[in-house]
């Protein structure tokens, strides 16, 4: 099993630009999560979702759209990419609610000049 | 949601058992204790989780005393590659749902440095 993967490993954009960071697990799990981690914030979580076709904000959505029209896939788009996004994402997904354990992806380091 | 306390940092030398302490004066009745560990460049790993008492597995043992008001991760006999950032969450796993409410707060965490 691969676990959970995440596609790029790297990527800079310009602001204004748009991208959508893509996270797969085969894991058969439900439940799927992005997160942000910026120095001295831990994580944060933008958005999940607790199944195929659902989504839901987290603590810092703004600025984040997210799908899930398949169990394995958890897209996170940015429509117009801000300096303020310059973050490293994690994707991670659950068997079950909350915070049982949790498997991340290896992380999504976005820099936006 | 329960917040939780941390120290930012420990040091510990090769060989030593290291006790991380978390607090938590407000946990609630339904909320659960997790622990997780996360290297440089990747993403967090599980550790352990627990409710109430005493939780060992192959990695770490878990301390919850009786009020629950606190926790303590137990890593035996440390060596450098624990060096890492680990950290404490406590909630309700039946959260997040679809109404929006969520609980998956990581915080800063504890920076564990292993010495030589």
């Amino acid at each position: 099993n691969a676990g959970v993967t995440q596609t790029p490993k790297f990527r800079v954009l310009k602001t204004g630009q748009s991208m959508t960071l893509l996270c797969a697990q085969d894991m058969n799990h439900e439940y799927m999560y992005w997160y942000r981690q910026d120095p001295g914030m831990g994580l944060r979580l933008i958005h999940y979702s607790v199944g195929e076709g659902t989504t839901a904000k987290g603590e810092v959505p703004d600025g984040y759209n997210v799908s899930r029209l398949k169990k394995q896939n958890f897209l996170l788009g940015l429509e117009s990419a801000a300096p303020s996004q310059t973050s490293v994402y994690f994707c991670a997904s659950s068997y079950s609610r909350g915070i049982y354990e949790q498997y991340f992806g290896p992380g999504t380091r976005l820099t936006v000049t | 949601l329960a917040k939780t306390t941390q120290p930012i940092s420990m040091d510990s030398y090769e060989g030593q058992e290291v006790n991380i302490t978390c607090s938590h004066n407000n946990i609630a009745t339904n909320d659960y204790i997790t622990w997780y560990q996360q290297f440089p460049s990747q993403g967090p790993r599980f550790i352990i989780q627990g409710y109430k008492t005493k939780v060992t597995n192959e990695v770490a043992s878990l301390f919850i005393p009786a009020d629950r008001k606190s926790s303590t991760l137990s890593l035996p006999r440390v060596s450098l590659s624990d060096t890492a950032v680990y950290y404490c969450l406590v909630g309700d796993p039946r959260l997040p749902d679809q109404t929006g409410a969520n609980n998956l707060f990581f915080g800063t965490g504890t920076r564990l440095t292993v010495i030589p």
